[in-house]
């Protein structure tokens, strides 16, 4: 099973901000298949990004998705208040797929 | 726009069978894959399986031995039922659309496990 560890565990930012969000895996993800999902309280997680870099349907630009291999990255351009949230990547390419714990966004 | 709605029992006792139904409305259920994804504080997500438009199931192996997954064209539900549970199944379950990066979730139900 492949494990995905997300870092840093909470990242506290200010809105207009930039956040760099990490996720890597214990090994490859067959054909970059990582996607991250976005989820605030008391709602279901939504598609941000899959493939690694393809945006979701009406997901913002300033969301942006990198990476490939092990190594991958999400990217939040200028931070708005609605953005505050807990993020997770997730592999969709080796079975059983698998979710990273999470990086909690806050607010500074 | 696709709306999922989960329901089942809140409260089950250890040893019993845990029987979600997921009501698929907006769209045909038989056009699409369909996932069952859970949410915990010790285990955050975990990706219990999917069922596939040609019936095809994928299980977590972790749960694969007590797990079945399955759709009822004919009232647009997809089904989940899970047998001896135990307290570690005590989780938030969400079915989802499609079947490796899910887009539409429902709100999920929460089931607790405990005697």
């Amino acid at each position: 099973e492949i494990v995905l560890t997300q870092s840093p565990g909470t990242l506290s930012l200010s809105p207009g901000e930039g956040a760099t969000l990490s996720c890597r895996a214990s090994q490859s993800v067959p054909g970059n298949y990582l996607a991250w999902y976005q989820q605030r309280p008391g709602q279901a997680p939504r598609l941000l990004i899959y493939g690694a870099s393809s945006r979701g349907n009406g997901i913002p630009d300033s969301f942006t998705g990198s990476g490939s291999g092990t190594d991958f990255t999400l990217t939040i351009s200028s931070l708005e208040p609605e953005d505050f949230a807990v993020y997770y990547c997730h592999q969709y390419g080796s079975s059983p797929f698998t979710f990273g714990q999470g990086t909690k966004l806050e607010i500074k | 726009q696709i709306h999922l709605q989960e329901s089942g029992p809140g409260l089950l006792r250890p040893s019993e069978t845990l029987s979600l139904t997921c009501s698929v409305s907006g769209g045909s259920i038989s056009t699409y894959s369909w996932s069952w994804i859970r949410q915990s504080p010790t285990k955050g997500l975990e990706w219990l399986g999917y069922i596939s438009t040609s019936g095809v199931t994928n299980y977590n192996p972790s749960l694969k031995s007590r797990l079945t997954i399955s759709v009822d064209t004919s009232n647009s539900q997809v089904s989940l039922k899970l047998t001896s549970v135990t307290a570690a199944d005590t989780a938030l379950y969400y079915c989802a659309k499609d079947r490796l990066f899910p887009r539409y979730w429902g709100q999920g139900v929460l089931v607790t496990v405990s005697s």
